[in-house]
């Protein structure tokens, strides 16, 4: 079993939708999770970052950790051709080493 | 603006030979770290350094070396590229104060024929 699940997609939405990008993990001792996007040929970035559970937002991203069903989700409002992109969780394990799901692809349409 | 680069972005090989692919970070990062990146299996850690002389195994390691002899660099080599070493390979950097924030490369398509 992974350590990190992610729905793997593709999934493609109309411009204007609210995306649901969803991961699940397996140990209960990860503390820092993270969302990475990833435009094709290029490398990932950062695009949010929680500690331990609860929400986090940032414009139209909002982040959420549920600790007690160990599960890890991003929502994207309005969404816009540019968010097409994979999105990636992580989840930090130690001293800087994190551990990554597939992704999921997203395709946003005009 | 500080950045992290990857050098070459495109490679091709023979299966045998001796690959280094190399990565310069300026943000005076004290972590380093390669991955891989393949269908299928998401991004896997390959080797890992906390500081200069510094250098960890990771979950993928085998076939694979890394050195840290300053703080910018940290080159990736393979030793007798095999065909299951075609991948793309990500170079990241991050600060120990600041956990989960990876910065990564562009990366390195490597093809091993």
């Amino acid at each position: 079993q992974k350590e990190v699940e992610q729905d793997p997609g593709p999934l493609s939405v109309p411009e204007g939708a609210i995306v649901s990008l969803n991961c699940t993990y397996s140990n209960s001792a990860f503390q820092y999770f993270m969302w990475y996007r990833q435009y094709s040929r290029k490398g990932p970035e950062l695009l949010m970052y929680t500690y331990s559970s609860g929400n986090k937002e940032d414009g139209r991203f909002t982040a959420q950790v549920d600790k007690s069903s160990k599960y890890i989700s991003l929502f994207i409002r309005d969404s816009q051709p540019s968010d097409s992109a994979t999105y990636l969780c992580a989840t930090e394990y130690d001293a800087g080493k994190s551990t990554f799901g597939d992704g999921t692809t997203l395709t946003v349409k005009p | 603006d500080a950045e992290i680069t990857q050098s070459p972005r495109h490679k091709i090989t023979e299966t045998g030979r001796q690959v280094t692919l190399a990565c310069h970070q300026t943000w005076n990062h004290n972590n380093m770290f390669w991955y891989r990146q393949d269908l299928g299996h998401g991004l896997r850690l390959i080797h890992y350094s906390y500081g200069v002389q510094d250098t960890n195994k990771g979950e993928v390691s085998d076939g694979y070396s890394v050195s840290r002899s300053n703080t910018e660099d940290l080159p990736l080599t393979l030793e007798s590229a095999a065909s299951s070493q075609t991948s793309v390979y990500f170079c990241a950097s991050s600060e120990t104060a600041a956990p989960g924030e990876l910065f990564f490369g562009e990366g390195s398509r490597l093809t091993v024929l």
